[in-house]
């Protein structure tokens, strides 16, 4: 099956400086979504984001199908940005989405 | 409802015993998709529902787990026999349409096999 990784997994940051969390996947997909798991375990959908680029107030993601992989972007980094930002891909024609490893971020006041 | 409902919230059960998860998706969602995430790990895909169908069944761990949609709502995800190592936090999502639409979690479930 398809296999998604993220990097870094693991990430500090002081707050207001700015990261790139990065996904790769070994396949052709038709979707993607981004999503922050805040530290009480909640899941928010950041952008759905199968090509091109998208950008919502400080965040913004990338994603280039054709060498398969997603960029998320975070400028201006707060302490409520703190958490795990998973990927999610559906591979053609599979009707399901297969998340990535994470990246765990904590920024610092 | 406004969002994805699950309940319990939290479920402690004795190992052996069975265990109904059930999730409220958006209205009007006809895709609802569960997983499963241990802690510090990663999300596990166990099924998806496309209205009452699951084109999907790949993702349950064995055959002691079930899942059924009714309705084109509301889903019941079923442990039989728990054992130790089903502890995890159970969530649920879902979308207006297929995989092309945006996905919507619930808070999960979760669930402690003592």
């Amino acid at each position: 099956g398809i296999q998604v990784e993220q990097s870094p997994p693991d990430l500090i940051l002081q707050e207001g400086a700015n990261s790139t969390l990065r996904c790769n996947f070994s396949d052709s997909v038709n979707n993607l979504q981004w999503f922050h798991q805040n530290p009480w375990g909640q899941l928010i959908n950041l952008f759905y984001i199968p090509s091109g680029t998208k950008q919502n107030g400080r965040l913004s993601a990338t994603t280039v199908a054709t060498e398969r992989y997603s960029l998320l972007y975070i400028s201006s980094s707060q302490t409520t940005d703190s958490g795990v930002y998973f990927c999610a891909v559906e591979a053609s024609g599979t009707y399901k989405y297969i998340f990535g490893t994470g990246t765990r971020l904590k920024v610092l006041a | 409802g406004a969002g994805v409902s699950q309940s319990p919230s939290n479920k402690v059960t004795e190992k052996g015993k069975d265990v109904e998860l059930r999730c409220d998706p958006i209205s009007g969602h006809t895709a609802l998709y569960w997983y499963r995430q241990s802690l510090g790990q990663g999300l596990e895909f166990l099924i998806y529902f496309q209205g009452n169908s699951a084109p999907d069944k790949s993702g349950l761990p064995s055959d002691r787990f079930s899942a059924e949609r009714t309705g084109g709502s509301v889903s019941t995800l079923t442990i039989q026999r728990t054992q130790q190592e089903d502890s995890a936090v159970y969530l649920c999502a879902s979308s207006l349409g297929q995989v092309t639409n945006t996905i919507y979690f619930g808070e999960g479930s979760w669930l402690t096999v003592v």
